[in-house]
């Protein structure tokens, strides 16, 4: 199975300020479309998780443009330009190339300093 | 609008059996690919399972396999998670979520039913 590697695992982060949190596969997430398969989830307290962002980059439709994703092969960071006090916390990210199964990160959560 | 609804979550004595459901609405349910996907209590997510369209093809996570079985009902709206010999490694909230397309994670996702394994 794919082991994915998210971090930091706790990020403490000022209100407006940028911040970014980086995903490690134990192999590459290139598809042999030449698609990469890298999706990020967001977890409010108390809520069900969310779609961010699929295929690496893509952000799901109501996603603010303050969020977005990068990366290839097997390094992928989400990252968030100016943090609001709503992005406070769990990301995960999730790797969909080598399924069965999906395999998701430790998670990152995200708190306000 | 996208729901899903979950329920048969419960207490759950080791070794015992529980059947989740999840109802689906605002879309055509034989058009997705469907998944339950686990959160152990303050722990993380994991993939449990899912299955195409027409119920042809289901996959399941290695620590499930032989133990739970995913199925669904279309004329229902209908999916399903049927477990049996449940252990303490089991207990979580189970989540019913849909597939955009498989590779993609799934884009919508329920409340959540709890399963609680203990004696």
């Amino acid at each position: 199975d794919v082991v994915m590697t998210q971090s930091p695992l706790s990020l403490p982060v000022t209100l407006g300020q940028p911040a970014s949190i980086s995903c490690r596969s134990s192999q590459s997430l290139v598809y042999s479309d030449g698609n990469t398969f890298l999706n990020w989830f967001q977890q409010r307290p108390g809520q069900s998780p969310r779609r961010l962002i699929y295929k690496v980059s893509k952000r799901d439709s109501g996603v603010p443009d303050r969020f977005s994703g990068s990366g290839s092969g097997t390094d992928f960071t989400l990252k968030i330009s100016r943090v609001e006090a709503e992005d406070v916390g769990v990301y995960y990210c999730m790797q969909g190339t080598h399924w069965p199964p999906y395999t998701f990160g430790q998670g990152t959560k995200l708190e306000i300093k | 609008e996208v729901q899903l609804l979950e329920s048969g979550g419960g207490l759950v004595q080791p070794g015992g059996s529980l059947r989740l459901s999840c109802t689906a609405s605002g879309f055509i349910f034989s058009n997705y690919w469907m998944t339950w996907l686990r959160q152990a209590p303050g722990k993380g997510l994991e993939w449990v399972a899912n299955i195409k369209e027409d119920g042809s093809q289901k996959y399941y996570v290695d620590s499930v396999k032989g133990r739970f079985t995913i199925s669904r009902d279309n004329a229902k709206n209908s999916l399903y998670l049927q477990m049996n010999s449940v252990g303490a490694e089991d207990t979580a909230m189970y989540y019913c979520a849909r597939d955009e397309y498989p590779h993609y994670g799934s884009n919508y996702w329920g409340q959540g039913t709890l399963v609680t394994v203990s004696a």
